[in-house]
């Protein structure tokens, strides 16, 4: 247990269904991390959220869609995904990303693993 | 963006140290070394990281060359469970912080 939860720990969708993966810790960080992990490729830096803010996308296809209600969440809502969208989905958190200088350390969930049908 | 070379596959014998290289030639002079590992079928951890001085802690040690364009992530005595891919990332001091990994070692250990 990392103090970072994600649920589910596995999903499968079709391309036409809409589902949300979710993101919870409690280790009073204030910068949270989506990545994407796909089949043997490195990992994949998808947003980031400062106290709540969105302050990095990086060039995410719209079906993919975050939501950081507070620091301690953040959601990833999925819709009409692609097959190739199937990967495993990391959610990390740090002390604020604006306020540490090269020496941030993310802490990372278990990720979701989705499958896209 | 400072880039790091990794092997791509390490083998080691159970008990014995390990030495994981990492090159980063290109680095800035305020970007620190980090290491994180990912485990099977886990999300990547932390493992150690420094900026200019070795630095060591529970789970290994970090050795960092004089003109800083490598270092070595050194784990004492491995074991079994320390079968992972290991990531070697440097911490850009710019306007992004968010870590950038590449494709790391895979660390095989033989009992």
């Amino acid at each position: 247990e990392t103090g970072v939860t994600q649920t589910p720990r596995h999903l499968v969708m079709g391309m036409t269904n809409k589902k949300s993966l979710k993101c919870e810790q409690h280790l009073g960080h204030n910068a949270m991390y989506w990545y994407k992990q796909s089949a043997k490729k490195p990992l994949e830096l998808m947003f980031v959220y400062n106290f709540k803010e969105q302050t990095e996308n990086n060039s995410v296809p719209s079906r993919f869609s975050p939501e950081c209600p507070n620091s301690s969440h953040l959601f990833l809502h999925l819709h009409t995904l692609q097959p190739e969208d199937s990967a495993l989905y990391l959610c990390a958190s740090s002390q604020p990303a604006l306020s540490l200088s090269g020496a941030n350390v993310l802490t990372f969930g278990a990720g979701s693993r989705l499958t896209v049908l | 963006d400072a880039k790091t070379t990794q092997p791509n596959s390490m083998e080691s014998n159970e008990e014995e140290p390990v030495h994981l290289p990492c090159n980063h030639s290109t680095i800035s002079g305020t970007d620190y070394i980090h290491w994180y590992r990912q485990l099977p079928s886990q999300g990547p951890e932390y493992v150690i990281h420094g900026l200019t001085s070795n630095v060591n802690n529970r789970m290994a040690s970090l050795a960092i060359a004089e003109d800083r364009k490598s270092s070595t992530l050194i784990l004492h005595r491995a074991t079994l469970r320390d079968a992972a891919v290991y990531y070697c990332i440097l911490a850009l001091d710019t306007g992004r912080r968010a870590l950038t990994f590449g494709s790391g070692t895979r660390l095989q250990v033989q009992p």
